[in-house]
């Protein structure tokens, strides 16, 4: 298996224009999540899904932003309108989710500019 | 609130000698601690997992231990390689959760 596969691997994008971030999870893996790394905050889980499902998106930080999962092998993380504060590097993560002890398999990552 | 923390960002290390990271928890008992090397323009890649039963766990030239009365996992890389210069996150499990420290960032000079 390729891995988690993220796409863009950069994007480039003015204030206000809607963004658009693509996952293709590990094939097998149940769970999906989508975390946001800056350097004043780290590491932040944004949503997560299982089995398609979202099941926590208390870390999606407005209305703008939103995830979606239409089926095992394909999400997106859309942010409209975005907004020069979005600038991060968002990535995605698949894991088996065979209890708290497994494993997450992150993506390279899309690094987002908005100005 | 619950907290993992890690409380160096920056560990300057001689080739050879061993690395210790600390991470920190505050307010629960997290059942599992994990531990991920992250290298620049890279997401995190898994290295170690411990349970809290557990005292240490070894892979190679890591250790990794779980003290729940210090409530702290000490991360330990021996013999260390230029190689090793990364950051190094530890995450605690929670449901199917992973939350993340902040991160230590390791170089190893030659």
């Amino acid at each position: 298996d390729a891995g988690v596969i993220q796409s863009p691997r950069h994007e480039v994008t003015e204030m206000g224009q809607e963004v658009t971030l693509r996952c293709k999870p590990i094939s097998g893996h149940d769970y999906l999540f989508w975390y946001r790394q800056t350097m004043m905050r780290g590491l932040e889980l944004l949503i997560y899904f299982n089995n398609n499902v979202p099941i926590d998106d208390s870390g999606m930080p407005e209305d703008r932003f939103s995830a979606k999962m239409p089926n095992a092998s394909f999400s997106t993380l859309k942010i409209q309108p975005s907004e020069p504060r979005d600038s991060a590097v968002y990535f995605c993560a698949s894991s088996l989710g065979r209890g708290r002890s497994t494993e997450a398999f992150f993506g390279q990552g899309t690094r987002l500019t908005v100005v | 609130s619950q907290k993992i923390e890690q409380n160096s960002e920056a560990l300057n290390i001689q080739e050879g000698k061993t690395a210790t990271l600390t991470c920190n928890y505050t307010n629960y008992s997290p059942a599992y601690l994990q531990w991920y090397r992250q290298d620049p323009g890279r997401g995190p890649v898994f290295l170690l997992l411990i349970r809290e039963n557990e005292k240490e766990k070894r892979k190679e030239r890591l250790k990794v231990t779980f003290d729940t009365t210090l409530k702290q996992s000490l991360f330990h890389i021996t013999a260390s390689q230029p190689a090793d210069s990364a950051t190094y996150l530890c995450a605690r499990s929670n449901d199917y959760k992973l939350s993340f420290g902040a991160g230590t960032t390791v170089t190893v000079r030659a």
